[in-house]
């Protein structure tokens, strides 16, 4: 099945600094890439979505300058937070639909925890 | 403004069965997923409907009224591994993906 890999799974850094996490679509190609971030008890929220040499498309709210997504090839994107802080610390999923149509569901990576001290 | 509504918590006994609602208003339809996410992992896939209807597979079944803006997750014969959240998410008219916030399953022996 198709499987997409995420790396880190987990990064603590320091404040004002800047952590990239990458997603990769192992057996598939992936011409769109979504971004989520999720707090603890809440639900999935849309950050971005990413389409392979394009621009991303943020969502209501979302610091483009902040929250930096390069979509350079079909396999691989990577959102880079940029001066993180406290407030960023969150859990990061990434995503990626395959060719399969309306119906075809999401396929997650395993997520970045992100904690910033 | 589209809205998905779960239940927040729900508990239920080992080899019993479960039903998980969720109910949405949103701009159009184009199909419902249920996920499931064990704490602090990714979401996995586990049904689509997008015609009314019961659609079944294996343990897990998932039930779409259209009309009533209505869908269940039916959970047979639980075992304490699907102690998890359950989350509904509705794909509008922009084919956007509306998540709902989640239904945590608690699993008692």
């Amino acid at each position: 099945g198709a499987v997409v890999s995420q790396h880190p799974s987990w990064v603590i850094c320091k404040s004002g600094t800047s952590v990239k996490i990458e997603c990769r679509s192992l057996d598939f190609q992936a011409t769109t890439m979504f971004w989520y971030r999720q707090f603890p008890k809440q639900s999935l929220m849309l950050m971005a979505t990413s389409n392979e040499g394009s621009k991303a498309t943020y969502e209501q709210g979302v610091e483009k300058d902040k929250f930096l997504i390069n979509h350079a090839s079909l396999t691989l994107s990577t959102l880079t937070v940029t001066s993180a802080h406290p407030e960023d610390s969150s859990f990061y999923i990434c995503s990626a639909r395959d060719a399969g149509g309306d119906g075809s569901p999401l396929h997650f990576g395993n997520g970045t925890r992100l904690t910033v001290t | 403004g589209q809205n998905i509504d779960q239940p927040t918590e729900m508990t239920a006994t080992e080899g019993a069965i479960v039903q998980i609602n969720c109910t949405y208003q949103t701009s159009g339809f184009n199909g419902l997923f249920w996920y499931q996410q064990h704490a602090g992992e990714a979401p996995t896939f586990l049904s689509y409907n997008v015609l009314d209807g019961l659609e079944e597979k294996g343990r897990f079944s998932s039930f779409l009224s259209r009309s009533k803006g209505y869908s269940y997750l039916l959970l047979k014969e639980l075992q304490m591994k699907d102690s998890a959240s359950y989350l509904c998410a509705v794909k509008d008219s922009n084919y956007q993906l509306i998540w709902g916030a989640g239904t945590k399953l608690i699993i008692k022996p």
